[in-house]
């Protein structure tokens, strides 16, 4: 599964909302249970990854609330409220649905305008 | 808390073996039901995973890279190991070992290794 993050970068202002998209070339939605089988990592300088949303739109444990994730099929945004400068980072979308042969979309850098 | 942390060789040369070791504290990889993958991140590209390794022992690689990875594990060391062979100068990547304690989840993630490939 091919996944196409749009756009490759981006500037917003301090304050404002950023929205990052995520697109699969084929459906992470299973049936079976009807969950998306997409999550959002943030990658500040000079660290990992760190997982920010997982089932699509469910925030990890002790991420602000200003970060939310929605969409389904193949078609997924992250968006981000209220920016702040520390969210500053390239942000990842990944799939899980074809366990285990997960891939990446190519990341989204964040900046300050 | 659950940390882990990669080491092997900061540089290769090319057509050589990789050899890294990801050693976890904080998680028992003998007694817990998880898995430890291995990704990769070319500089200023994109995250590519590379194997798995669960805790009854099942391995996974990526398709294109199979042929050329081998993932193991030393539960006495709580470690988790890839080799990679016939190194190329377009393997110089940051390697990342990762815990997936449910599907598809990484977290936590180690810090990262950089291995160049270079004669």
């Amino acid at each position: 599964i091919v996944m196409t993050q749009s756009p490759d970068s981006l500037a917003v202002s301090l304050g404002e909302r950023a929205t990052i998209n995520c697109k699969s070339s084929q459906s992470v939605l299973h049936r079976f249970n009807n969950k998306n089988y997409l999550a959002w990592y943030q990658q500040k300088p000079g660290q990992p990854p760190k997982l920010l949303i997982y089932w699509a739109s469910t925030r990890e444990s002790g991420v602000p609330d200003r970060f939310s994730g929605s969409g389904s099929g193949t078609d997924f945004t992250l968006t981000i409220n209220s920016l702040q400068a520390e969210d500053v980072a390239i942000y990842h979308c990944q799939q899980y649905y074809s366990t285990p042969l997960y891939t990446f979309g190519q990341g989204t850098k964040l900046e300050i305008k | 808390q659950v940390t882990l942390r990669e080491s092997g060789p900061a540089l290769v040369k090319p057509t050589q073996t990789l050899t890294l070791t990801c050693n976890v504290s904080g998680f028992s990889l003998s007694t817990g039901a998880a898995s430890v993958s291995w990704i990769r991140q070319p500089p200023g590209k994109a995250l590519e995973w590379l194997a798995r390794i669960d805790w009854d022992d099942a391995k996974y690689y990526s398709t294109s890279l199979k042929t050329r990875l081998s993932i193991s594990r030393d539960t006495s060391k709580n470690q988790v190991v890839l080799t990679m062979t016939k190194m190329d100068p377009l393997d110089t990547a940051t390697f990342y070992c990762a815990l997936e304690l449910s599907t598809g989840r990484f977290d936590p993630w180690g810090q990262g290794t950089l291995v160049t490939v270079s004669s």
